[in-house]
């Protein structure tokens, strides 16, 4: 069973760049047909796909946070990572890293089926 | 970019049945994941196209037609007290993944 673990700053100043790694264990980020993502939720609000990235380097980024977001793996420590510039108090919010699984026959990971514990974020001078 | 509308919330009392809607345009041709989330925890995927994955009870099913996917809690009980999310892949907008809104099951 894969766990994954999320860890970075607590505070980020406004303007600055956040910055998360997701810890993979029980299995190997390099694994054929896993995808692993962040999404993040802000206080008592609802859930947003920021980005997904194949250990190969393939990225797929929401197009309302692409110029904004970079994401990278690092397959020697079986770690990804998240960098959000420009950020503002609108990015408060809890970031999970989760993986997604292509199953058989499909043409893509469709669905979220492992999630970190998250972490939150707080934008503030 | 594609949207998926849920109710707020939802109160129902134990033992009756809970059916949590998700709309989205034409969402009946395209699979639906369901989530629950308890307080301060990580959502878990209770219905993964109509299908559940392996240790979710048989209380939880899935329905999607047309404009409207319907995730439904038989025989509920306070342990189902969540948020529940749906969830979309958009093949159309850059491989995106899209939620829904949020439901807030109480069980009364």
């Amino acid at each position: 069973q894969v766990q994954l673990q999320e860890s970075g700053p607590g505070l980020v100043k406004p303007s600055e760049t956040l910055s998360l790694t997701c810890s993979v264990s029980g299995g190997s980020i390099s694994t054929s047909g896993n995808y692993w993502a962040w999404i993040r939720q802000p206080p008592e609000k609802g859930l947003e796909w920021i980005g997904s990235i194949y250990y190969r380097g393939s990225t797929y980024y929401n197009p309302s946070l692409r110029s904004r977001v970079t994401m990278s793996v690092d397959t020697s420590k079986n770690h990804f990572s998240l960098r959000l510039s420009s950020v503002t108090a609108s990015d408060t919010a809890v970031y999970f890293c989760a993986r997604l699984e292509l199953l058989p026959g499909a043409i893509f990971p469709y669905y979220f089926d492992s999630w970190g514990q998250g972490t939150l974020v707080t934008v503030s001078s | 970019s594609y949207v998926l509308t849920q109710p707020p919330s939802l109160s129902v009392a134990p033992g009756q049945t809970a059916s949590i809607t998700c709309g989205g345009n034409n969402i009946g041709s395209k699979n639906v994941y369901w989530y629950q989330q308890k307080p301060g925890q990580a959502p878990v995927v209770v219905n993964v196209d109509r299908d559940r994955p392996s240790g979710i009870p048989e209380r939880f099913s899935g329905s999607n037609s047309e404009n409207t996917a319907t995730l439904t809690i038989s025989r509920v009980e306070p342990g189902d007290e969540a948020d529940y999310f749906c969830q979309v892949w958009d093949s159309t907008s850059d491989h995106s993944y899209v939620f829904g809104t949020g439901t807030k099951v109480t069980v009364l």
